[in-house]
């Protein structure tokens, strides 16, 4: 059974830029699977990020297109999500996830990782 | 503003019936039949219990089914249980992204 551990800094400064990693354990992330993160500001709704396949290429939300980067670390099994020019719109609980069968669902998800811009 | 709607709140009895609406249009839920459901309990991840309309993924109860009509797509859940209480988002794809709803509270009386 696959994990997903988020990780990353609790807090970020306005117009920073915020960074979390994905640790996968208990299969490949060259195994043929899509990577996604979504975020969830308190007490609302889930956002779609963006993915990344197996293969490198990248799927970003239109939204957030502009701020958003995702990378594969294949060396350490895990990806990341760069968002840069924050602000306290994007204070969220941030979840990584695995879609298997096709990359518009999402079967796994990590426990999720809270991250406050704040000065 | 989420991108589908669904009602804010739904509640039930034990061993009832209920069904959570997702109403979306022609570019997401009624142009696809790519929608999702997922259950949130308190502090948790969401979990997937329903994935291209109908389908339910290995492990999830049976007293879970999904429908769409045109660019409405339903959550159905009988035989309420206390354990189902949570919050559940629907999401559809679209051309170049996923979208979700706002969510909504089910609470067993």
């Amino acid at each position: 059974q696959v994990q997903l551990q988020e990780s990353g800094p609790g807090l970020v400064k306005p117009s920073g830029t915020l960074s979390l990693t994905c640790a996968v354990s208990g299969g490949s992330i060259s195994s043929g699977n899509w990577w996604s993160w979504v975020r969830q500001p308190p007490g609302q709704g889930l956002e779609w990020i963006g993915e990344i396949r197996y293969s490198g290429t990248t799927n970003y939300n239109p939204s957030l297109n502009s701020r958003v980067a995702m990378s594969l670390d294949r060396s350490k099994n895990q990806y990341s999500l760069k968002l840069s020019s924050v602000t306290d719109a994007d204070t969220a609980v941030y979840y990584c996830a695995k879609s298997t069968g096709s990359w518009y669902y999402f079967d796994n998800w990590g426990q999720g990782t809270l991250v406050a811009v704040s000065s | 503003q989420a991108a589908l709607t669904q009602p804010a709140s739904v509640s039930g009895s034990p061993g009832q019936s209920i069904t959570i609406s997702c109403t979306g249009t022609s570019s997401d839920v009624g142009g696809y039949n790519f929608v999702s459901w997922y259950q949130q309990h308190p502090g948790k991840a969401p979990k997937l219990m329903i994935y291209d309309v109908t389908n339910r993924p290995s492990g999830v109860s049976t007293r879970f089914s999904g429908s769409k009509s045109g660019n409405t797509a339903s959550l159905t859940i009988s035989g309420l249980q206390a354990e189902d209480e949570a919050d559940y988002f629907c999401s559809s794809y679209t051309r170049t992204r996923v979208v979700f709803g706002g969510g909504t509270k089910l609470t067993v009386l």
